[in-house]
This record gives structure tokens, sequence and C-alpha cells, in this order.
């Protein structure tokens, strides 16, 4: 049981490249989520899922997408990176997103943009 | 989600109790209280959450004040690898998608 994975663990891209995170949970929760994390900050939600083939917009979504074609996987895009989105990506996943439940985070994607 | 206000730093040293405070005074009657922690370059892990009853588990306790106005969580003994920023956060009812992160307790463990 692997829990969350993140693939890349590290990634450089220069501005106005593209890249996919992928995020993988082997627990088949419903729930998705993305987060960013800057430095010295708390988590922000960028986007969410609450099942498969469904996605919505978190806090930051800008400059950003999403899509969950399968309910394990949950993938974020960047269409053309700005150096505004240096940061850590989490993934993490949830049961369903009652306020009781806990979620799981995978050990995040760092990502510098130049 | 409502607000939750913590101090930015606290220092223990090893095998000592920490408590770690956290204030919460506009928490509505159906709002869980919960813990993560994030250790150094990894992901948040999940502590601990409770609704109005104290709550124990293997890694910590947590204690809710009887108007709930605010809580405390408990490491018993606190261990190196407890050294971590903590986070407290309130999850109700709609909007319970996402966990609202603060800026959480920045926890040092002395040896």
């Amino acid at each position: 049981n692997a829990g969350v994975t993140q693939t890349p663990k590290f990634r450089v891209l220069k501005t106005g490249q593209s890249m996919t995170l992928l995020c993988a949970q082997d627990m088949n929760h419903e729930y998705m989520y993305w987060y960013r994390q800057d430095p010295g900050m708390g988590l922000r939600l960028i986007h969410y899922s609450v099942g498969e083939g469904t996605t919505a917009k978190g806090e930051v979504p800008d400059g950003y997408n999403v899509s969950r074609l399968k309910k394990q996987n949950f993938l974020l895009g960047l269409e053309s990176a700005a150096p505004s989105q240096t940061s850590v990506y989490f993934c993490a996943s949830s049961t369903r997103g009652r306020p009781q439940e806990t979620q799981y985070f995978g050990p995040g994607t760092r990502l510098l943009v130049l | 989600d409502a607000k939750t206000t913590q101090p930015n730093s606290m220092e223990s040293n090893e095998e000592e109790p920490v408590h770690l405070p956290c204030n919460h005074s506009t928490i509505s009657g159906t709002d869980y209280i919960h813990w993560y922690r994030q250790l150094p370059s990894q992901g948040p892990e999940y502590v601990i959450h409770g609704l109005t009853s104290n709550v124990n588990n293997r890694m910590a306790s947590l204690a809710i004040a009887e108007d709930r106005k605010s809580s405390t969580l408990i490491l018993h003994r606190a261990t190196l690898r407890d050294a971590a920023v903590y986070y407290c956060i309130l999850r109700g009812r709609g909007g319970s998608e996402k966990l609202v992160f603060g800026k959480g307790t920045k926890l040092t463990v002395n040896p």
C-alpha cells in the first residue's frame, strides 16, 4: 500500500514551457486535491476532484488545469509556466470530503520556473 | 471555515511534554478540530482530530476547551522526530472539501 505518490519529485522549467504533474493513490479514495506551498506559507488549494471525471476550482486555480480520467490518478497541468508558479506542489486524497475525514498527502513535487 | 490562531514558534526539550495551543473563538457547533504536522521537506500528515470530547491516539492527545473556543495538542514525550510545523485546522460542513492551512506553529525540539 503506497498511499499517495507524486511524479516527478523535482523539475526545473523555463518560462513558457509546459508540464504535467502526476498524482496516484491506491486507497480507492473518491476525493483528490492539488495544493501549492510557497516558502514560509501554509498550503493553498489549487483544484480538487470529488470523483472520476469531475474537477472543481480551489482557491488559486489560475494558470493550472486538471484532469481525473481514472479514479486513482489526478493530473495537474501547467500550460505555460511562469516564475510565480515556482513552488512545492502537494497532492492529497480522502475517502470523501466530510469534515471528520483525514486527508492523506503525497511527498510533494518541487518546481522551479526560471 | 473559521479562523485559527497559533503561536509562530515553540521550543521543547527532548522527552518532555509539549502543549501546542490553538485559539478558534469563531468555531461553529459542527466544526471539527484537526491537527496536521509537516516535517521538513515532507507533505503534511494527520495527527489527530476531535469535535467536543478530548481525544487520544498513539501520536498525541487533543484537549478541547469546554466552550470549544480553544484546543491544545499534547505530545506526551517529545522526540527529535517531532520537530515540525503543526497546523490547527477547523473543518465544517459546506466548503469542507479543502483544508485551510495557516502558518502553523514551528516546534523545535532540543536534545
